[in-house]
């Protein structure tokens, strides 16, 4: 079984569309995030949501809008797609905020904004 | 906030030498570091982590070293593999809080055959 689970695996999509990704972890985690991976491959957070509680990277646009319908699932959503959005996408999970055993992460979605 | 620095960016070494990335730290509240391997096309997963309350962990050829005072912390990679070329990254956070790990740049380690 996956323990975290995001679909689309690759997401291609032309400027100004809206779209979402998805994300499900099977591992009874209290903490799901949102992770942004461009080209130099650095790990820059996005969200993170635990136990409720919604927080935001400053510096990520207001087109980016988290969405949990519960602990399980933390969906990406992202309105009037850019050139600049094109990265990978990682979803991960961790119980408490430092993670007891470390961050789990999804397999990525691989956006192309053309 | 915590800042983490990696060094360095890229890193190439013979198949069987040992390989070593550094990582500085700069909350000296700080007390737990995982580092992560992300191989290319897939997932970045833990693979080793050391908490402050010691100094060294070993696991087969991958060990991490901790200096607490100077607040920096090491990779060590023996024998390489060509399976250990990878991106790996640093991480540090504050165990039990509210605060997430931060990340360090990543290094791009190739191993030659």
């Amino acid at each position: 079984d996956t323990a975290v689970s995001q679909t689309p695996k690759y997401l291609v999509t032309q400027m100004g569309n809206d779209k979402s990704i998805k994300c499900e972890q099977n591992l009874g985690h209290d903490t799901m995030y949102w992770y942004k991976q461009d080209s130099k491959k650095f790990l820059k957070i996005m969200f993170s949501y635990n136990n409720k509680e919604l927080i935001i990277n400053e510096t990520v646009p207001n087109r980016f809008s988290p969405k949990s319908p519960d602990k399980a699932h933390l969906n990406l959503h992202i309105n009037s797609l850019e050139l600049g959005d094109s990265a990978v996408y990682f979803c991960a999970s961790s119980q408490g905020m430092t993670g007891k055993n470390g961050y789990t992460f999804g397999s990525g979605t691989r956006l192309t904004v053309v | 906030g915590e800042n983490v620095e990696q060094h360095p960016s890229t890193l190439s070494v013979q198949e069987g030498d040992s390989a070593v990335i550094k990582c500085t730290y700069s909350d000296s509240a700080s007390n737990y570091f995982p580092w992560y391997k992300q191989e290319l096309g897939k997932r970045p997963q833990l693979i080793i982590d050391i908490r402050s309350n010691v100094g060294e962990k070993k696991d087969q050829r991958i060990a991490v070293t901790l200096n607490k005072t100077a607040k920096h912390f090491s990779l060590h990679i023996t024998e390489t593999q060509p399976e250990d070329s990878a991106v790996y990254f640093c991480a540090a956070s504050l165990y039990g809080s509210a605060r997430q790990l931060t990340f360090g740049s990543g290094t791009q380690l190739t191993v030659l055959p």
